[in-house]
């Protein structure tokens, strides 16, 4: 089945630990995104792609980073210069304009 | 002025209740619009797509309003299962999708 994974669903990070989401998506959609979503608040943009070797920040961009090596596959990278990152993590993809979502990742700092 | 506006409720209705939403945005060159369902705890799912010319599927109705910038969404004989958060979200050719920040429905027997 077409469909875009995000993994792992829960994730606990250390203090000064980076840690990197995965996102990947088999509907041959050019463009990805990664949002953040904190409890009762919407969902705010921390970087986008709209093809592959290409990325943009989005509203949230520091103390993340990205790649976009392969067309199917966005991960995100959560730094330690990120100082507040527990948060609902949203990947998605579109072709054109309707996104589609992961079940998104759920990072915790312990 | 943010680019996508929503108010954010709650909407407290009863069953069978007609309820309306109102969305409007900034950028007059935005191209693509729709309303998504977020269910709590969970990622967003599309609703339905907007178009200038209206649309409808079911209970759930859609306009465009492009000269005065918003779009809408009414839904009608609300159903306890439609208790969720509805977001709008606006698209232009070439840049990211821009999400608000929901509006809360909850029906209420």
């Amino acid at each position: 089945d077409g469909g875009i994974t995000q993994s792992p669903k829960y994730l606990f990070r250390k203090e000064g630990q980076n840690v990197t989401l995965s996102c990947e998506q088999n509907l041959n959609h050019d463009a990805m995104y990664w949002y953040r979503q904190d409890p009762g608040q919407g969902l705010r943009l921390i970087y986008y792609s709209q093809i592959v070797n290409d990325f943009q920040k989005g509203d949230i961009a520091e103390g993340y980073s990205v790649s976009r090596e392969k067309k199917e596959s966005f991960p995100l990278t959560v730094t330690s210069a990120q100082k507040n990152p527990t948060a609902f993590y949203l990947c998605a993809s579109s072709h054109p304009g309707q996104a589609f979502f992961g079940q998104g990742t759920r990072l915790t700092v312990v | 002025r943010k680019e996508v506006e929503q108010d954010p409720g709650p909407f407290n209705v009863p069953e069978g209740a007609t309820v309306a939403f109102n969305c409007t945005y900034s950028n007059s060159a935005s191209q693509s619009f729709f309303w998504y369902r977020q269910d709590c705890r969970k990622e967003p799912k599309l609703l339905m797509s907007v178009y200038s010319s209206g649309n409808e599927d079911g209970r759930f109705t859609a306009q465009l309003n492009r000269a005065s910038q918003y779009i809408s969404l009414l839904i009608r004989d609300s159903k306890l299962s439609d208790s969720a958060t509805y977001l709008c979200v606006v698209n232009q050719a070439g840049t990211a999708l821009i999400f608000g920040k929901g509006t809360t429905l909850s029906v209420s027997s």
